[in-house]
């Protein structure tokens, strides 16, 4: 049964650089979330695409953006990246909106400089 | 507003001391409160879910149990293994497929 899966693993921008992160959910599921979690802290809520439409959104600046393909799968969007945008970017599926439990992927450790 | 507290921030064990993590929450019609174990570096990895007051659920060395108020999860003869951040997260009716999450426990068993 496959998991939750992200790519990439980590990398590294420049600010003012803009970056897209990659997630397939786990088998079975079409929901997907964004959480953006800083060193130390729980994960943030950014947003949740389910039907390839933004359901849900977090405290997040438009800076933050995303898109569900008719796959499931789904990209975040950031541009003009800022030194707090550093942390790790978790993506988590679940099935449907009215199944609660989310499974999250190994996340992207993104650095800005 | 939506809120989660999660305590201590850190604890240190020795293997086989059992204890308590605690987490606090105040939301607007629980629909699921949720425990995850993180690993350093990695995603969190599900553990429970609980949704009314009075639930208990178990896995392992790990008891997870639910109050209108607070959750508690119950480490009984812990490893080194076990050692991880242990994360509280609720979903509210008023935020469905919204996690808001405690700042997590950092747990550490020493051999």
């Amino acid at each position: 049964d496959a998991g939750v899966t992200q790519s990439p693993t980590h990398l590294i921008k420049t600010r003012g650089q803009q970056v897209t992160l990659r997630c397939s959910p786990k088998s079975g599921h079409d929901t997907v979330s964004w959480y953006q979690q800083a060193l130390g802290q729980g994960p943030q809520f950014i947003f949740q695409y389910y039907e390839e439409e933004e359901r849900q959104r977090g405290n997040f600046p438009d800076r933050f953006s995303g898109h569900q393909f008719p796959n499931y799968s789904s990209e975040l969007n950031v541009n003009a990246l800022l030194l707090g945008d550093s942390a790790l970017y978790l993506c988590a599926s679940s099935l449907g909106l009215r199944e609660e439990t989310q499974y999250f992927g190994p996340g992207t450790r993104l650095l800005v400089l | 507003e939506d809120q989660v507290t999660q305590s201590p921030e850190a604890l240190r064990l020795q293997e086989g001391e059992s204890s308590s993590l605690n987490c606090s929450y105040t939301v607007s019609g629980l629909r699921g409160l949720f425990w995850y174990r993180q690993d350093p570096g990695k995603g969190p990895e599900f553990l429970f879910t609980l949704y009314s007051a009075g639930e208990e659920k178990e896995k392992e060395r790990l008891k997870a149990t639910l109050t209108k108020k607070e959750s508690f999860l119950h480490i009984t003869a812990p490893k080194p293994e076990d050692s991880a951040t242990y994360l509280c997260a609720v979903d509210g009716s008023s935020n469905t497929g919204k996690l808001i999450f405690g700042q997590g426990t950092t747990l550490q068993v020493k051999p």
